[in-house]
């Protein structure tokens, strides 16, 4: 497996575009979380999806913001009508349910709000 | 009120010496778990090492070393024998339950760590 995928890397878009990122988990990984990182802050916690089902939502995720994860596997993360307070780095985790203690991260998309 | 506490912002070390970077946490559950994650430039976030808040010993990871002073609510990491490839964004983070029954980590606002040749 090569770990947790994210697409796209970088993202520059308008402000009041809409734009979606995805993220492919390890396989056998039913757990997937998105967080969000600012710059010289530590990442926040968004979401959390348990195999297909959406099971938290931080108050951070306005109405502007939808995840899915159909199936189960991969997952996407929509921003409607962009601002530029949402510039920042969107990373995406996957953990096992009684696996070993560790999440394991993407690379992350950064988006950038011109 | 912040429930993890990086008060280092940024930590020069010489190449070859060891480094501790602070880590302080608040939770009044008795079980967590407490992470190190390293951060380069590139963003991914690498998972370094785990400490859970019942393990009797400190746990180590190779060159990597975490300081657990329990009553202290203290979780330092300790790299040994440091390189020019441990300069990083280095991030501490708790385990903890959400309201929904799930969990999450949550993360301080990490130490920005320089290793000079």
């Amino acid at each position: 497996d090569t770990g947790v995928s994210q697409d796209p890397r970088h993202k520059i878009t308008k402000r009041g575009q809409n734009v979606t990122f995805r993220c492919d988990p390890i396989s056998e990984h039913n757990r997937l979380y998105w967080y969000r990182q600012t710059l010289g802050q530590g990442p926040e916690f968004l979401t959390y999806f348990q195999n297909e089902a959406q099971l938290e939502k931080s108050r951070l995720l306005s109405d502007r913001f939808s995840a899915e994860r159909p199936k189960g596997s991969f997952s996407t993360l929509e921003i409607q009508r962009t601002e530029q307070g949402d510039s920042a780095m969107y990373l995406c985790a996957s953990s096992l349910v009684g696996g070993p203690y560790g999440y394991t991260f993407g690379s992350g998309t950064r988006l950038t709000v011109v | 009120a912040q429930k993890i506490t990086q008060t280092q912002p940024g930590m020069f070390v010489q190449e070859k010496e060891a480094v501790t970077l602070d880590c302080t946490y608040d939770t009044s559950d008795p079980s967590y778990g407490l992470f190190w994650y390293k951060q380069p430039s590139s963003g991914e976030m690498i998972f370094l090492i785990y400490q859970g808040s019942y393990d009797q010993q400190n746990a180590t990871e190779g060159r990597y070393s975490l300081n657990f002073q329990k009553a202290r609510k203290s979780a330092n990491l300790v790299i040994s024998a440091s390189q020019l490839g441990d300069s990083a964004m280095y991030f501490c983070a708790m385990r903890e339950a959400t309201q929904g029954g799930s969990e999450k980590l949550v993360f301080g606002k990490g130490t920005k760590l320089t290793v000079n040749p």
